[in-house]
């Protein structure tokens, strides 16, 4: 079946603009993670969610960021007044439940460059 | 939180040599520890992965060892092919959580 899918795959704003990545995870993966990954760097985590709600969230670097997924299913990772530092590869990875010891399935990222 | 270091950065290795990857992770209240590779451009999928109940597994090249003692586990590769060169991740997830924490990463390239 589908994977995970991200869009789009690269994205490019200027600094102060406001930005949405989104994430489609495998169909019936009632978990999702949004991490974030530097060059040379382990994907950092961002933020999980079981079902509809955000479980954890303590990997958000500070309020300009924030993840929805309204349905359960696909979720929106949204970045506001983006700072250069933000340049870099987020992941969204999603698992069939919300067992730690669940496969989480990567999507292929977006690479959000900030100007 | 929980740190984890892995070693080394760069790893080159003859093609049929094995190659070994290692982890050490801070905290004791880990107990999974999954292990990822990264191609270029390619998204990270998970190649093997041990639990703390256990402590080696082994699945066709790739093996995983645990010493929770130590607070340290490693990837094994054995008869490594071009193909094998990638990007490789450990990471460790707490029994209170469902955060991974990467390891930095391991380049290895099996030269033919």
């Amino acid at each position: 079946g589908a994977g995970v899918s991200q869009t789009p795959s690269n994205k490019v704003t200027e600094k102060g603009k406001y930005v949405e990545l989104r994430c489609d995870p495998i169909s019936g993966h009632t978990a999702l993670y949004w991490y974030r990954q530097s060059l040379g760097q382990g994907p950092e985590f961002l933020i999980y969610f079981q079902g509809t709600g955000a479980a954890d969230d303590s990997g958000l670097p500070n309020d300009r960021f924030f993840a929805v997924r309204p349905e359960g299913s696909v979720s929106t990772l949204k970045i506001q007044r983006t700072e250069r530092g933000d340049s870099a590869m987020y992941l969204c990875a999603s698992s069939l439940t919300w067992a730690r010891t669940d496969t989480q399935y990567f999507g292929p990222g977006t690479r959000l460059t900030v100007l | 939180g929980e740190n984890v270091e892995q070693h080394p950065s760069t790893l080159s290795v003859q093609e049929g040599d094995s190659a070994v990857i290692k982890c050490t992770y801070s905290d004791s209240a880990s107990n999974y520890f999954p292990w990822y590779k990264q191609e270029l451009g390619k998204r990270p999928q998970l190649i093997i992965d041990i639990r703390s109940n256990v402590g080696e597994k082994k699945d066709q090249r790739i093996a995983v060892t645990l010493n929770k003692t130590a607070k340290h586990f490693s990837l094994h590769i054995t008869e490594t092919q071009p193909e094998d060169s990638a990007v490789y991740f450990c990471a460790a997830i707490m029994n209170t959580g469902n955060q991974f924490y990467f390891g930095t990463g391991t380049s290895l390239t099996v030269i033919p």
